[in-house]
């Protein structure tokens, strides 16, 4: 089977680091995805790695590690607004692109 | 500005009935998916389709067919809607891989309950 692991909830206070992990199992790999859904809105996203490293866009940072079948998704800088649930998703194979999606993992911003 | 649109944001269906759920983009993207949501469960994929006429199955297609007869429509069919369908149904869009296609354009979804 394919599955992806990710923590369900993450706490953390304004102006902090975050760090949310996703581990996967799937029978094919081209790359990581990271989405973000606010309450009652649509999956966004922020980031994609194919490549072993870190990607780095504005606050949101995202790293991939093929060979140990992980990736994780680092905010920084926290505000409130980062409130919301957060999805890593693997595309399993080029042509067609079959999209794995992880269970979520909602982040709570404190004051 | 990238547009995914559903036919509908919200939907009551009895079970039993035919329910289809219409999803458009305007991007000219060749992949269209569809995904339920359910809480704890992350987005699972129903089917997708990389090309008019073309479909694929997902991880959960029973109870489910699909069509897509032109490049910017993609529709989802419940032949027999059953309260274990109630749920919330996003549609997405991508472009070709080749041509940066590793991003997902998702719809406001669509929450449907079947009583």
């Amino acid at each position: 089977g394919q599955s992806l692991e990710q923590p369900s909830e993450v706490t953390a206070v304004e102006g902090a680091i975050v760090q949310i992990n996703c581990t996967y199992q799937t029978s094919g790999f081209y790359g990581l995805s990271w989405y973000q859904q606010h309450d009652g809105g649509a999956p966004t996203f922020l980031s994609y790695n194919a490549l072993d490293g870190l990607e780095e866009t504005g606050r949101f940072s995202s790293f991939l590690s093929r060979s140990d079948s992980y990736g994780y998704l680092l905010l920084q800088e926290l505000q409130m607004k980062d409130s919301a649930s957060y999805f890593c998703a693997v595309i399993t194979h080029n042509y067609g692109q079959n999209f794995v999606f992880g269970p979520g993992t909602r982040l709570s911003v404190l004051p | 500005d990238v547009k995914v649109t559903q036919s509908s944001r919200y939907l009551v269906k009895r079970t039993g009935e035919k329910v289809f759920l219409e999803c458009v983009q305007d991007m000219d993207h060749e992949n269209m998916f569809w995904y339920r949501q359910d809480p704890g469960l992350g987005l699972r994929l129903i089917y997708f389709s990389y090309d008019v006429k073309m479909k694929e199955k997902g991880d959960i297609p029973e109870g489910y067919s699909v069509s897509r007869e032109k490049k910017e429509r993609f529709s989802l069919i419940l032949e027999s809607a059953s309260t274990n369908q109630t749920s919330m149904y996003l549609c997405a869009s991508s472009p070709d891989t080749l041509a940066g296609g590793f991003e997902q354009f998702f719809g406001p979804g669509t929450r449907l309950t079947v009583l």
